[in-house]
């Protein structure tokens, strides 16, 4: 256990549903992120959040939502995705993210999108 | 790119055994991390060694960093069956504000 907890796990949504990924974390930490892993591919940052405030968005399409109510919680919203926005979405919080620190990470939500 | 690069993409070695992984990058950077990731799970932190730092060891772990070289090495030893991982080197960039990047990943396999 690292502290950061995401669920759901898994997750199936058609292209059309809405559905949103959770991430807690009760680490004390002020950063919070997500990223993308998909196959062969390098872990993609898709948002950070810092002090609640979103302070990095990479290009990400809209149907791709951040929310940080609190420096503890972050959700991903998703709305009609793709298949190919299929991968293992990953949520981690650091201390900050101007400080040369760890992230910690929590297991992964498996998005298949059909 | 601004992220590092691990070499090998995969690895196979007999427990017992060493096994070493390396990351190439191509800018300046505050720091770098390796981390381990399980099948289909998130990543754990293993040691992180700053751009003034030359080794570090943790337990089986020995990191080295040359900056001159732009390249950091990942050596385990005495593998076990359990360090059968993904292993990513994570760059933090200098000039600005900090933004950790992740390679590809080396896949080490370790056969009992």
């Amino acid at each position: 256990e690292t502290g950061v907890t995401q669920t759901p796990r898994h997750l199936v949504m058609g292209m059309t549903n809405k559905k949103s990924l959770k991430c807690e974390q009760h680490l004390g930490h002020n950063a919070m992120y997500w990223y993308k892993q998909s196959a062969k591919k390098p872990l993609e940052l898709m948002f950070v959040y810092n002090f609640k405030e979103q302070t990095e968005n990479n290009s990400v399409p809209s149907r791709f939502s951040p929310e940080c109510p609190n420096s503890s919680h972050l959700f991903l919203h998703l709305h009609t995705l793709q298949p190919e926005d299929s991968a293992l979405y990953l949520c981690a919080s650091s201390q900050d993210w101007q400080t040369n620190t760890e992230a910690f990470f929590g297991q992964g939500t498996r998005l298949t999108v059909v | 790119s601004q992220q590092g690069e691990e070499d090998p993409q995969a690895l196979s070695i007999q427990e017992g055994e060493n096994a070493t992984m390396n990351c190439s990058y191509k800018t300046s950077i505050n720091n770098l991390q390796w981390y381990r990731q399980n099948s289909g799970r998130g990543l754990v932190h293993l040691i992180l060694i700053r751009s003034n730092e030359r080794e570090k060891h943790s337990g089986r772990l020995r990191v080295t960093l040359d900056t001159s070289k732009k390249s950091s090495s990942l050596l385990i030893t005495a593998s076990r069956a359990a360090d059968t991982a993904s292993y990513f080197c994570a760059i933090t960039f200098s000039g600005g504000y900090q933004k950790v990047t992740f390679g590809t990943g080396t896949k080490l396999q370790v056969i009992p």
